[in-house]
């Protein structure tokens, strides 16, 4: 069964360094999301991207966020400059036409 | 902006019973509902979903319902067994908007 994949499953980062977070969704898919997660809370909607472009992004995703789909499999997540409040669990997520949305594992990233 | 209410955050039964969990929507144009369940560690996953032409749905043990009128919609997981045990989290989706979640059910299911 097809699936989203997800790299690093975690990254532990020093504040102030950048972080990429890579996703390879599922290949017929069309729309790419990132979701992230904070401990215990629930999941936080950050950006979606559908044909080479941004559709809409979140208040958290400010202009330390990026997203970039450099070729036809891979979509990231760049994070410029990690603040302490950026440690999560981050979420890429695809989905066809339908409006179904698969999740990967998720990317754990640490901030210290 | 939309919000979803779920609800309770936490919930125990024993083996074999019955769990229900709600969530209330506030976006009246929402047309898409998914349960997402959520194992320790892990990426939610895609459990049943329901579409706002119909009011209910159901896939072997697991059903969902919808009120439209009410702005409800509620994930039912009959027969419960131990690995029924995860968080579960409801969401919506209207027109082009992105897929909003609820906070999460805990549920946990004791042998």
């Amino acid at each position: 069964e097809p699936e989203v994949t997800q790299t690093p499953s975690h990254q532990v980062t020093q504040m102030g360094q950048e972080v990429i977070l890579r996703c390879v969704p599922i290949s017929n898919h069309l729309y790419f999301y990132w979701y992230r997660q904070i401990l215990g809370q629930k999941v936080e909607f950050l950006v979606s991207f559908y044909n080479n472009e941004i559709s809409e992004k979140s208040e958290i995703f400010d202009d330390q966020f990026s997203v970039e789909r450099p070729d036809g499999s891979n979509f990231t997540l760049k994070i410029r400059s990690t603040k302490l409040e950026d440690s999560a669990m981050y979420f890429c997520a695809s989905g066809g036409v339908s409006g179904e949305l698969f999740f990967g594992e998720g990317s754990r990233l640490t901030v210290l | 902006g939309e919000n979803v209410e779920q609800h309770p955050s936490t919930l125990s039964v024993q083996e074999g019973d019955s769990a229900v969990i709600k969530c209330t929507y506030s976006d009246s144009a929402s047309n898409y509902f998914p349960w997402y369940k959520q194992e320790l560690g892990k990426g939610p996953q895609l459990i049943i979903d329901i579409r706002s032409n119909v009011g209910e749905k159901k896939d072997q043990r697991i059903a969902v319902t919808l009120n439209k009128t009410a702005k409800h919609f509620s994930l039912h997981i009959t027969e419960t067994q131990p690995e029924d045990s995860a968080v579960y989290f409801c969401a919506f989706k209207g027109g082009n908007t992105p897929l909003v979640f609820g906070k999460g059910t805990r549920l946990s299911v004791i042998a």
